[in-house]
């Protein structure tokens, strides 16, 4: 069974970088069948996806975060990162990461794994 | 970016009713390939989100058949045939059309 799980500090402050680690187990994040990225959710609001990459580096980033957004795969580590530059408290929330891959249809990827998320608060 | 609108944004429901969220785009989300572009997930209480339903009307694997997917083009729904204490919780529609992918406001459902 796959198991994604974040970790990194929870708190961050303003103008500094939000940096996370999600770590895989129970498979390996060197497959060209998947993708992995990150979704947030603010406290009490929607969900927001955030990015994308395979483990190529091929990466897709949500416009709305312009370019303060890095993703980055360590096959080595079997690991996945984020890094949020100048951030500010907008990017205060659970921080999800999560694997996209593709069912029997071909094309139709989906979040089919998720980890269980980390409050990131950015405060000073 | 394409704008996900659902309705209702809570819905209480008696355990063995019926119960259905709408979710529609600011555009279409029929691929060429034939196609709809929509997927469904639930965010119980306390818990990540899990896929339910993809391609607008397929359902992920355990996903019991009192859910189901229908819609296309702009316009999708997610029904619930007889609503049980589990089901409780956010659920939100979502595209994978083009990036960026982005999330309906999510429709919470509870027992009345």
């Amino acid at each position: 069974q796959l198991h994604l799980q974040e970790s990194g500090p929870g708190l961050v402050k303003p103008s500094e970088t939000l940096s996370l680690t999600c770590t895989v187990s129970g498979g390996s994040i060197s497959s060209s069948s998947y993708y992995w990225g990150w979704v947030r959710q603010p406290p009490g609001k929607g969900l927001e996806w955030i990015g994308t990459s395979s483990y190529r580096g091929s990466t897709y980033y949500n416009p709305s975060l312009n370019s303060r957004v890095t993703i980055f795969v360590d096959t080595s580590k079997n690991q996945f990162s984020l890094k949020v530059t100048s951030v500010t408290a907008a990017d205060t929330a659970v921080y999800y990461c999560a694997r996209r891959g593709e069912m029997a249809i071909k094309d139709s990827w989906v979040f089919d794994y998720w980890g269980q998320g980390i409050l990131v608060t950015v405060s000073s | 970016d394409i704008v996900m609108t659902q309705s209702p944004l809570s819905l209480p429901v008696t355990p063995g009713e019926a119960a259905s969220i709408s979710c529609r785009s600011s555009q279409s989300l029929l691929h060429s390939n034939g196609y709809n572009y929509l997927d469904w997930y639930l965010q119980r209480p306390g818990q990540s989100p899990q896929l339910l339903i993809y391609l607008g009307s397929n359902r992920a694997s355990g996903v019991p058949d009192r859910f189901s997917g229908s819609g296309s083009g702009t316009d999708f729904s997610l029904k619930i045939s007889r609503l049980e204490a589990e089901d409780v919780g956010i659920y939100f529609c979502m595209h994978s059309l083009q990036v960026p992918l982005t999330f309906g406001q999510g429709t919470k459902v509870e027992i009345k």
